[in-house]
This record gives structure tokens, sequence and C-alpha cells, in this order.
């Protein structure tokens, strides 16, 4: 049982360019979601997804796409990267522990955008 | 606007107990959390707390006062291995996470 799976979990990219990070679990788990995480700040949410083919806007979400097109996918795009974006980023999704969705998460992505 | 505050850092010594404790202002309450998180990991989960009151799991316990708007985590019998950040996270009203910016808690032998 692998959980949540990030790939990739490094990536130095340039000013403009774009890219994708996949987040896969295989624990059936309805909710999926996207963090970027910054020193000194909590853990921001960029998009979230209720369930497969739904997709929703969280804290942060400029310069980010996201898809759901399969329950087990999440995928967190940047279509044109800024060095703002320069973060690490956490994918989770949710099970249910004593009435709380409890959050598993990914080893997380540290990308770089020069 | 909504705010979780904790202590940046705390250094406690192996084998004693420490106290970190977190304070929230958000708008409504639907529970409390408690993630570890090792430097360069994700973050794991500790501890749910939804009532007043003190939850216990072995080493680790966690507080709760709604009216206070506070919590603690209470670590006991610290070992190295508890070197970590503790991120305090808030459900709000709309049962989204409000996080806090984690305390990093050192150990020394």
């Amino acid at each position: 049982n692998a959980g949540v799976t990030q790939t990739p979990k490094f990536r130095v990219l340039k000013t403009g360019q774009s890219m994708t990070l996949l987040c896969a679990q295989d624990m059936n788990h309805e909710y999926m979601y996207w963090y970027r995480q910054d020193p000194g700040m909590g853990l921001r949410l960029i998009h979230y997804s209720v369930g497969e083919g739904t997709t929703a806007k969280g804290e942060v979400p400029d310069g980010y796409n996201v898809s759901r097109l399969k329950k087990q996918n999440f995928l967190l795009g940047l279509e044109s990267a800024a060095p703002s974006q320069t973060s690490v980023y956490f994918c989770a999704s949710t099970y249910r522990d004593s009435g709380a969705n409890v959050l598993t998460f990914g080893a997380g992505s540290r990308l770089t955008v020069l | 606007g909504q705010n979780i505050d904790q202590p940046t850092e705390m250094t406690a010594t192996e084998g004693a107990i420490v106290q970190i404790n977190c304070t929230y202002q958000t708008s409504g309450f639907n529970g409390l959390f408690w993630y570890q998180q090792h430097a360069g990991e994700a973050p794991t989960f500790l501890s749910y707390n939804v009532l007043d009151g003190l939850e216990e799991k072995g080493r680790f316990s966690s507080f709760l006062s709604r009216s206070k708007g506070y919590s603690y985590l209470l670590l006991k019998e610290l070992q190295m291995k508890d070197s970590a950040s503790y991120l305090c996270a808030v459900l709000d009203s709309n049962y989204q996470l409000i996080w806090g910016a984690g305390t990093k808690l050192i150990i020394k032998p």
C-alpha cells in the first residue's frame, strides 16, 4: 500500500517554463488537496477536489491549474512558472478517523524557479 | 481574519516533558489537529480534538479549550526522534483547515 505518491520529488525550472506535478493515491479517498509550504508560514491550500471530475480553488490558486480526471490522480500544473512559486508542494488525501477528516500527505515536491 | 499562533521554536532535554501551545481565532470551529513533520518529510497525523478536555495517546497528549481558543500538545519522556516541527491546524466553519506556521522542537541529549 503506497499511500500518496508525488512525482517529481525535485525540479528546477526557469521563469516562464511550465510543468505538472502528479499526485496518485491508492486508498480510494474522495478528497484530494494541493498545498504549498514556505518557511515561516503555515501550509496554504492551492486547489482541492471532492471527487473525480471536480476541482475547487483554495487560498492561493493564482498561477496554478488542476485536474482530477481519475479518482486516484490529482495533477497540479504551472503554466508559466515564476520565482514566487519556489516552494515545497504537498499533495494530501483524506480518510475518516473518529469522525475527523485526517489528511495523508505525500512526501512533497521541492520546486525551484530561477 | 483567521489566525493560528504557535511558538516558532522550543528546546527541551531528552527524557523531559514539553508543552507546545496553540491559540486560534477562526470563523467557527469544527475540530483541531496536531501533525508532526520531520525535516524534509511529510506531515503525519498525531491527534484530533473537537470537545474540551485531554486526549491521551501513549507519550503524546492533546488538550483543547474551545472557550479560550487554546490547545496544547504535551510530549512526555522525550526521545531524540521527537525532534521535529509540530503543526497545529483548525477546521473552520466551512470545513477548511487553517494551519499554524509550526513549532520546531529541538531535543538535546
